[in-house]
């Protein structure tokens, strides 16, 4: 079975300041883990993901994510946040292990809200 | 490439009624895969077509239905419409197994 947890509802942090939503996970084997973003009245938008390789992984708008197998975590961070970046974040899984099911698993999403 | 279509943007409907939501996916995608999204529930995956055959199922009634066409093009339908039915419904298509899925920007449903 694969699951993620988004422990934050809300993260507020000041503009300019350095950022960071949390991730965990649970999967039976190695972990294909993705973020997303959604801003008001849009689809979710691919930011990065990690399949594996090197445990820093970038993305666009100058986010990035680091895998961290000991800790199942997947938190992504930004060095310096900006008003435009307050949106709703999902967090994702799929455990490759799990047969024929390829649907990948959505955490319930963290509303960043960056203060100018 | 021209993104995730959905159409139409808003729905208004009333209890009992039923409705259909379309959705094109990026060219050359040909898993197509349904979510409802909602304040208190998040994001619940419905189901996934893939070449014309529905491979994935998540937990709702029989009341929600899809369809995938040849040409990748898919289909949702909810029939017997509840209040609770009342979301955001959103599409996603992705060109393999170990790729993100691209998502249109949703068909909102409003039940009255």
């Amino acid at each position: 079975a694969q699951s993620v947890a988004q422990p934050e509802d809300q993260v507020n942090v000041a503009e300019g300041n350095p950022l960071t939503v949390k991730c965990t996970y649970s999967v039976s084997g190695n972990p294909y883990l993705f973020w997303y973003v959604q801003y008001p009245n849009r689809g979710l938008q691919f930011l990065l993901k990690y399949i594996t390789g090197d445990n820093l992984v970038k993305g666009s708008y100058g986010f990035e994510a680091e895998f961290n197998k000991s800790q199942t975590s997947f938190h992504l961070k930004k060095p310096s946040a900006l008003v435009s970046d307050s949106a709703l974040y999902f967090c994702a899984v799929r455990d490759p292990a799990s047969g024929g099911s390829y649907i990948p698993t959505f955490g319930r999403g963290t509303s960043l809200i960056v203060h100018p | 490439k021209a993104g995730v279509t959905q159409t139409p943007r808003y729905l208004i409907k009333t209890r009992g009624q039923q409705v259909t939501l379309s959705c094109s996916p990026i060219s050359g995608h040909r898993s197509v895969s349904w979510y409802q999204q909602t304040p208190g529930q998040g994001l619940q995956f419905l189901f996934e077509y893939f070449s014309e055959t529905q491979r994935n199922k998540g937990n709702f009634p029989g009341r929600f239905s899809g369809r995938q066409f040849s040409n990748s093009r898919s289909e949702m339908n909810v029939s017997t419409l509840e209040l609770g039915d009342s979301a955001l419904y959103l599409c996603a298509s992705r060109e393999g197994p170990n790729q993100p899925q691209h998502f249109g920007d949703g068909t909102r449903l409003s039940i009255l």
